[in-house]
């Protein structure tokens, strides 16, 4: 079944407690991406990886960093996580090397941190 | 600055009443138009992609339309099964980045 497999998909921690989140896709797609999501500013993108060794800041990069070392993983961490990054993320890949096409999403991980 | 409004923020809707959700944007150039759905606890699941100004989509009851300025995902009869979030999102010419509405709540009682 194609898809995107994140994990965890939830997840307690504390202030700067290093976290990653990983992203794996089955599809072979070259464009992936991490959204957060959050009430009243809807989804704004993170970071995101035209292809393998490849990756450009969205809208929202700060307090975030991303690798892309294989074409299936995009791992999303988080350094020094903060309260202000409790939120519900996202990745999504996509067939070409550009987000004009469809995007497929994962199920999300829901990042609580205290 | 690209920018995507979406209204209502939130619809309720009987069983089989249509109604028509609306999407306005400001984009330097459009590349591109989404409208994903979105059922609780779930990623975005995407519909339709619509390029340029008087093209139309359709996908059973929903019909996605747009204009210059702005898009419209029609909804024919509805069933209590089409209640979930609806998000639309514009791509910029030149830019790999997606800008997402706040998305219309819609839900539909039998």
């Amino acid at each position: 079944e194609a898809q995107v497999t994140q994990n965890p998909r939830y997840l307690i921690t504390v202030t700067g407690k290093k976290l990653t989140v990983t992203c794996s896709q089955n599809m072979n797609h070259e464009y992936m991406s991490w959204y957060r999501q959050d009430p009243g500013l809807g989804l704004r993108q993170i970071y995101y990886s035209m292809n393998v060794e490849v990756t450009d800041k969205g809208d929202v990069p700060e307090g975030y960093k991303v690798s892309r070392k294989e074409k299936r993983n995009f791992p999303l961490i988080l350094e020094s996580p903060s309260p202000n990054q409790t939120s519900l993320y996202f990745c999504a890949s996509s067939p070409k090397g550009h987000p004009n096409q469809p995007q497929h999403f994962g199920d999300g991980t829901r990042l609580s941190i205290l | 600055e690209d920018q995507v409004t979406q209204s209502p923020e939130a619809l309720r809707l009987q069983e089989g009443e249509s109604s028509s959700l609306n999407c306005s944007y400001t984009v330097s150039g459009l590349r591109g138009l989404f409208w994903y759905r979105q059922d609780p606890g779930k990623g975005p699941e995407f519909l339709f992609t619509l390029y340029s100004a008087g093209e139309e989509k359709e996908k059973e009851r929903l019909k996605a339309t747009l204009t210059k300025k702005e898009s419209f995902l029609h909804i024919t009869a509805p069933k209590p099964e089409d209640s979930a979030t609806y998000l639309c999102a514009v791509q910029a010419v030149g830019y790999s980045t997606l800008t997402f509405g706040k998305g219309t709540m819609l839900l539909v009682s039998p």
